[in-house]
């Protein structure tokens, strides 16, 4: 069983839905991050969080440690959200243990 | 700073050649690491520096793998025999506890 597990792995919708994708890991962690990559490869952070919930613009991220989850919510989605959004552990030395990713798919 | 910084952004190689990639971190931070993707699937570790010193090696790391981090600032990834298998991304990230974690662009390795 892998360390971390996200649900759902492809997701599409349409313009203007609420997005909620999931993230749940069987390990202790000190951190967990929310990552953004779009084709090409380029990686980057949108949240690192450790307890409770972060807001940024139209993105959300919770956590619940004792549970072992963690979501990430999309309000009023767009095209341009289209992306893989993946879920990364933080062990250790800051070492990040990866989920498999979800393709998010928003269409006009 | 402009960010983590990796050179080459595309590199195609013959089977048996060897591969050298950089990786230029953020100045202020202390660790960096290098990770795989390959085709749909999430990066894996593969080893990290903190500061000069190479601190943990993934065993997907094998033989022909080899990073340095002289100095403690750019860090090098050297393939050496490159085989079909060794196709895929590979991403550099750098971080320090008080600064998070910023990931490089990659460099997308083809070996043909």
């Amino acid at each position: 069983k892998n360390e971390v597990e996200q649900s759902p792995q492809n997701l599409t919708a349409q313009e203007g839905e609420f997005i909620t994708i999931n993230c749940s890991y069987s390990v202790g962690i000190s951190a967990l991050h929310w990552l953004q990559q779009h084709p090409g490869g380029g990686i980057v952070s949108l949240f690192m969080l450790s307890s409770g919930k972060k807001k940024h613009g139209r993105l959300i991220a919770t956590i619940n440690i004792q549970e072992k989850h963690s979501s990430l919510h999309i309000t009023a989605s767009h095209p341009r959200d289209s992306a893989v959004y993946i879920c990364a552990l933080i062990q250790g030395a800051q070492k990040l243990v990866f989920g498999q990713g979800t393709r998010l798919t928003i269409n006009p | 700073d402009t960010g983590v910084s990796q050179n080459p952004r595309h590199k195609i190689t013959k089977r048996g050649q060897n591969v050298t990639f950089r990786c230029d971190p953020i100045s202020e931070h202390n660790r960096l690491y290098w990770y795989r993707q390959t085709l749909g699937q999430g990066p894996e570790f593969l080893t990290y520096f903190q500061n000069e010193a190479q601190l943990e090696k993934s065993r997907l790391l094998s033989d022909r793998f080899s990073a340095e981090r002289p100095k403690g600032s750019f860090s090098t990834l050297e393939i050496q025999r490159t085989e079909q298998g060794d196709s895929a991304m590979y991403l550099c990230a750098s971080s320090s506890r008080s600064l998070g974690y910023t990931f490089g662009s990659g460099t997308r390795l083809t070996v043909v």
